[in-house]
């Protein structure tokens, strides 16, 4: 299974609403997660089953979506959030999407 | 708290071997099912090998299968990925992640700090 994320990459400002979609070649329930990663280090768990939040991630994260596509939304974005943002299915093996890279406007 | 130390990346020529290993601790290391994930530098990410809690059930990618062989000694808490035949495209952040279940659904909640991979003469 084939995950897109669009944009590849945006541009923002601190206190925007951002939204990232992704979008799975077939469908696979509500079986994604989303993980953020900074320069150097590991990706973070971000939301599972498509919509749940991790335990000590902000409430300014939430996802959405079933079947092929999905959207994760930063409701106001924060210094500490430019980052790189990947999707996840589960619902075969394992596979990622290619990334989408939010910097600083 | 949870933690995962991988070791063992370096330098090696095409065609070589390396094994890689994740030390655990802050969790019962046997009950979780644990995997290998990799970074090519600049790239994105991309799943490689999980091994079930007890260690019988292994699963690969395509990219890797028949190269490359996970496992785990679970009274040592320690996760392994033994990589023969390497090749250039191999070259990576190699990290390994915890797996875990919640109401039918896993994910890799936990992730250690990755160790680099480089296959070149």
């Amino acid at each position: 299974i084939q995950l897109t994320q669009s944009p590849s990459s945006l541009s923002a400002s601190v206190g925007d609403r951002v939204t990232i979609t992704c979008r799975a070649s077939q469908g696979i329930n509500s079986y994604l997660a989303w993980y953020q990663q900074k320069p150097g280090k590991a990706p973070k768990l971000l939301i599972y089953a498509a919509s749940t939040l991790q335990s000590g991630v902000p409430s300014r994260f939430s996802g959405s979506g079933s079947g092929t596509d999905f959207t994760l939304t930063i409701s106001s974005l924060q210094p500490e959030d430019f980052a790189t943002y990947y999707c996840q299915q589960l619902s075969s093996y394992p596979t990622f999407g290619p990334g989408t890279k939010v910097d600083i406007k | 708290e949870v933690q995962l130390l991988e070791s063992g990346g370096g330098l090696v020529q095409p065609g070589g071997s390396l094994r890689l290993s994740c030390a655990a601790s802050g969790f019962t290391f046997s009950n979780y099912a644990m995997t290998w994930v990799r970074q090519a530098p600049g790239k994105g990410l991309e799943w490689v090998s999980t091994i079930g809690g007890s260690g019988v059930n292994t699963f690969y990618a395509d990219s890797v299968k028949g190269r490359f062989t996970i496992s785990r000694d679970n009274s040592k808490n320690t996760l392994y990925l033994h990589m023969n035949s390497l090749r250039g495209e191999d070259t990576a952040v190699y990290y390994c992640a915890r797996i875990t279940w919640n109401y039918g659904q896993y994910y890799f909640d936990f992730w250690g700090q990755g160790t680099l991979v480089t296959v070149s003469s």
